[in-house]
This record gives C-alpha cells, sequence and structure tokens, in this order.
C-alpha cells in the first residue's frame, strides 16, 4: 500500500523559512517523481511543484508563485522528499501535500496522496 | 500554460439525479501520437485530501463506483455522476497532466437538493 506521510508545518513568521518532509512508502520511491500541492483555507489545489526521479536528471519545476523561494529534493536512500520553503509569505499559508504518480512516465498527476501538514505564515 | 476553466461553481442536485460537471481547459490536451487526453478528476470530501477518481479523461480508477464516468477530448471535458448518492457530495476538480505547469480547474461542490 503507498503511504505519504508528509510533516514540518508549523506557524512561522513572515520572511522565515520551514522545510517539509514527505515520507514515503509502499512503492519503489526512487523510481517516482514527487509532487507538492497546496491549498489554502476554503480554497482550491494549488500545484507547487515536482522533482523528478533520478532516471530523469532528478530535476525539478516550479509554480511561478513560489519559484526562487521554494526548493525540492529528495533522499532516496530514506524515501523522503523535501520542500524547503525560504521567505514566506503570508500568502504561503495551505495545507501542503505529498503527491506522486502510480505512472513512472506521468509525473504531474497525483495518483496517490498524504493527508497533508499545515503550513501558517504569520506575525 | 494551459488554464482549466470549471463550470458551474457549485450545484445542487436530488438524491438519485445525474450530476453533470464541465471542464475547459485553453489549449488541447490531446497527446495525438497516443491518442490520449492528459486530464484527469479529483473528489475532495470534507476534511480529507483528494482523491484520483478518473484518468486519461474517461479511466476510473480501481475502486471507484460506475456512477461516475469521463468524457469529452480537446478542450471539453465532463464528469457525469449519474444517480447521486449522500456520500458523494464532495469538491470535484479536473487537472491537466498534458503540460508544465499541470493547473488544476477551481473546483465544483456537489450538494444534495
Amino acid at each position: 500500500e503507498v503511504q505519504l506521510v508528509e510533516s514540518g508545518g508549523g506557524l512561522v513568521q513572515p520572511g522565515r523559512s520551514l522545510r517539509l518532509s514527505c515520507t514515503a512508502s509502499g512503492f519503489t520511491f526512487g523510481e517516482y517523481a514527487l509532487t507538492w500541492v497546496r491549498q489554502a483555507p476554503g480554497k482550491g489545489l494549488e500545484w507547487v511543484g515536482f522533482i523528478r526521479s533520478k532516471a530523469y536528471g532528478v530535476t525539478a519545476e516550479y509554480a511561478a508563485s513560489v519559484k526562487g523561494r521554494f526548493t525540492m529534493s529528495r533522499d532516496d536512500s530514506k524515501s523522503i522528499a523535501y520542500l524547503q520553503m525560504n521567505s514566506l509569505k503570508t500568502e504561503d499559508t495551505a495545507l501542503y501535500y505529498c503527491t506522486t504518480s502510480k505512472e513512472i512516465v506521468v509525473v504531474t498527476r497525483s495518483d496517490y496522496w498524504g493527508q497533508g501538514t499545515l503550513v501558517t505564515v504569520s506575525s | 500554460d494551459i488554464v482549466m476553466t470549471q463550470s458551474p461553481d457549485s450545484l445542487a442536485v436530488s438524491l438519485g439525479e445525474r450530476a453533470t460537471i464541465n471542464c475547459k481547459s485553453s489549449q488541447s490536451v490531446l497527446h495525438t501520437s497516443s491518442n490520449e487526453n492528459y486530464l484527469a478528476w479529483y473528489q475532495q470530501k470534507p476534511g480529507q485530501p483528494p482523491k484520483l477518481l478518473i484518468n486519461w479523461a474517461s479511466t476510473r480508477e480501481s475502486g471507484v463506483p460506475d456512477r461516475f464516468s469521463g468524457s469529452g477530448s480537446g478542450t471539453d471535458f465532463t464528469l457525469t455522476i449519474s444517480s447521486l448518492q449522500a456520500e458523494d457530495v464532495a469538491v470535484y476538480y479536473c487537472q491537466q497532466y498534458y503540460g508544465i505547469p499541470p493547473l488544476f480547474g477551481g473546483g465544483t461542490r456537489v450538494e444534495i437538493k
């Protein structure tokens, strides 16, 4: 059974940093891309970005709203993906989901979802 | 960017009646070489993460009731719930995974009339 567990959320002041983790199990983590999706309170889904597998260069793509501030990485030996969030803004307040696809080559579809971790940016 | 527009924003349907949700993409999401539409539908119930219902525009995920169906091609897509059940109350999102960024539609809230 595929499981994705996010952690690291919390209350942080504007301008500060936070690192989220996504711990995966139930599949060969290193073969799949990992995607982050966020949802602001009471709002819709917003794609944040994804990181490709080693086979595709471990490169990442980001939404325009976070590019230059957020960085994705992964540790395949631990089956963990990370989302480093710098220069946080109040509009980054959201529930952050880690997702993955069941098809290796379909890197941007979110077949499996974690429960999410809440990030609140406020002074 | 390929922008996804859903309609309506919300709808109320009687139990056992049909619910229809529309999704329009600003560009075609049909991959001509594979003849597949890179379009997914998700269901999000209150307090839960989204769940993938349909991929490739019309392929139901394992375990999804057959009252859910997806149709359409190119830029216009529809999610139909043929006979609404109480457990179908949720927000439904479409998403294109043809291009980057793989944007979601704004969501459609389905309620019981």
